[in-house]
C-alpha cells in the first residue's frame, strides 16, 4: 500500500530535549516536506527536500533541522524544543517538485512542556 | 515570499446548497493550485487541483476556477452533503515552496 509514515503519532516532551520524528514514504518520491499546523494559521511549510541530499528552508525553519540521506526517509529534528514548537506537524511527500499531488503522513501531535 | 489569503474562514450551507471559497495569491509566478479536504483528525487530502494554464477544472460535484489577471482561485462544491462537512484549504506554489491558506470550516446542515 502506497503510504506516507511518520513516528511517533503523539509525543510529549519538556523543553530543550532533542527529538526526533521520523518520516517514511514507499512511493519513491523525489519530493518531500514538513509542514507544521497551529489553529487559525493553516499549514506552513517548515523545510522540504527536492531529493536525496538537497533540502531547503520553508517559511518557518527556525528551531527545526532536517536531513534525506535516503530517498524514502525525511526526518525532522528538534534540536533545543520549546513550548511554541508545540504544534501538529505533518510530513508530505509528491512525485517530484512542481504541479504534483502531495501525499500527506498521519501526523504527530507534539507537546513541548 | 507569497501571500495566500482564503475567504471565508467559517461557511454553513444547508444540505444540497452551493458552496464557494476563494483564495488570493501574490506572486504572479504561482503556477499550481490545489485544494485540500481534512476532515477532523485526519491528515490533508487532495480534491482538485489546477494548473496555471487552465481556467476551470471540474470533477463531479467540485469545481476549481482560477483568474490568473486577478490572480484568484475558488473552489466550488454543488449539491453539498454532510459528509462534505469538513476544513478545506487551498495551496499555490511556484515549484519549490508551498503556501496555504489559513482554512474554511465548511458545515453543511442536512
Amino acid at each position: 500500500e502506497a503510504q506516507v509514515t511518520q513516528n511517533p503519532r503523539y509525543l510529549i516532551t519538556v523543553t530543550g530535549k532533542k527529538l526526533t520524528v521520523t518520516c517514511s514514504q514507499n512511493m519513491n518520491h523525489e519530493y518531500m516536506s514538513w509542514y507544521r499546523q497551529d489553529p487559525g494559521l493553516g499549514l506552513r511549510q517548515i523545510y522540504y527536500s527536492m531529493n536525496v541530499e538537497v533540502t531547503d528552508k520553508g517559511d518557518v525553519p527556525e528551531g527545526y533541522k532536517v536531513s534525506r540521506k535516503e530517498k524514502r526517509n525525511f526526518p525532522l529534528i528538534l534540536e533545543s524544543p520549546s513550548p511554541n514548537q508545540t504544534s501538529l506537524y505533518f510530513c508530505a511527500s509528491s512525485f517530484a517538485r512542481g504541479p504534483y499531488e502531495q501525499y500527506f503522513g498521519p501526523g504527530t501531535r507534539l507537546t513541548v512542556t | 515570499g507569497e501571500n495566500v489569503e482564503q475567504h471565508p474562514s467559517t461557511l454553513s450551507v444547508q444540505e444540497g446548497d452551493s458552496a464557494v471559497i476563494k483564495c488570493t495569491y501574490s506572486d504572479s509566478a504561482s503556477n499550481y493550485f490545489p485544494w485540500y479536504k481534512q476532515e477532523l483528525g485526519k491528515r490533508p487530502q487532495l480534491i482538485i487541483d489546477i494548473r496555471s494554464n487552465v481556467g476551470e477544472k471540474k470533477d463531479q460535484r467540485i469545481a476549481v476556477t482560477l483568474n490568473k489577471t486577478a490572480k484568484h482561485f475558488s473552489l466550488h462544491i454543488t449539491e453539498t452533503q454532510p459528509e462534505d462537512s469538513a476544513v478545506y484549504f487551498c495551496a499555490v506554489t511556484t515549484g519549490n515552496q508551498f503556501y496555504f491558506g489559513t482554512g474554511t470550516s465548511l458545515t453543511v446542515i442536512p
